[in-house]
């Protein structure tokens, strides 16, 4: 009954490869959102989906691509994996896009590239 | 453009004392102010938020903060440290005007509490 899940939780793999995470939440929200977490714990926003349609874009090398087959799905796919790449990432939804709505994290994937 | 300052990346306070976490925001607009609590290996959770209600805000686990406009503050206290305190809190502020919901986040701040 977790509300939003991520798999893997651990993702080792290696430079060059192409992998994807997985992210499901069951808390019946309209966006979803895929943040990153670097080693010194700072986190930044990647991509935005409000109702499956991609709202914010930020400055992502375009080997990172996001797709959303439904509002309660998305997905991020890493093509030629870089070291600089190693991360924590999160998933997150809200019930709406807009300022004030609160986010709802999944606990991570722990992505080490090597 | 909306930022966030977090002054201190580590705090460190004995159990039973005052919590005391700072956050200064930036923003062109009257913001949403926003604390969140991460603890080891988990995702973040929202401790409170400010929308523009009381400027005195309560949170979850005893934690609250206050809204001061004219020190573009949102300082996050509680009044008495307990072991399972310790985590990494963060400060975040959106922008009122956006319709993207775009929160950008400070550097976090872990606090440690000692018995």
């Amino acid at each position: 009954d977790t509300a939003v899940s991520q798999t893997p939780k651990y993702l080792v793999t290696q430079m060059g490869n192409d992998k994807s995470i997985k992210c499901e939440q069951n808390l019946g929200h309209d966006t979803m959102y895929w943040y990153k977490q670097d080693s010194k714990k700072f986190l930044k926003i990647m991509f935005s989906y409000n109702n499956k349609e991609l709202i914010i874009n930020e400055t992502v090398p375009n080997r990172f691509s996001p797709k959303s087959p439904d509002k309660a799905h998305l997905n991020l796919h890493i093509n030629s994996l870089e070291l600089g790449d190693s991360a924590v990432y999160f998933c997150a939804s809200s019930p709406r896009a807009g300022g004030n709505s609160p986010l709802h994290f999944g606990n991570g994937t722990r992505l080490t590239v090597t | 453009a909306q930022s966030v300052t977090q002054l201190g990346s580590h705090v460190s306070v004995s159990e039973g004392a005052l919590v005391l976490l700072r956050c200064n925001y930036s923003s062109s607009v009257p913001p949403y102010l926003f604390w969140y609590v991460q603890y080891p290996n988990q995702g973040l959770q929202l401790l409170l938020k400010y929308t523009s209600a009381a400027t005195l805000v309560k949170g979850i686990n005893g934690f609250e903060a206050e809204f001061k406009k004219s020190e573009t503050s949102f300082h996050l206290t509680k009044p008495s440290a307990h072991m399972s305190d310790a985590a990494e809190y963060f400060c975040a502020v959106s922008d009122r005007g956006g319709s993207q919901g775009n929160l950008i986040f400070g550097k976090g701040t872990k606090l440690s509490v000692k018995p």
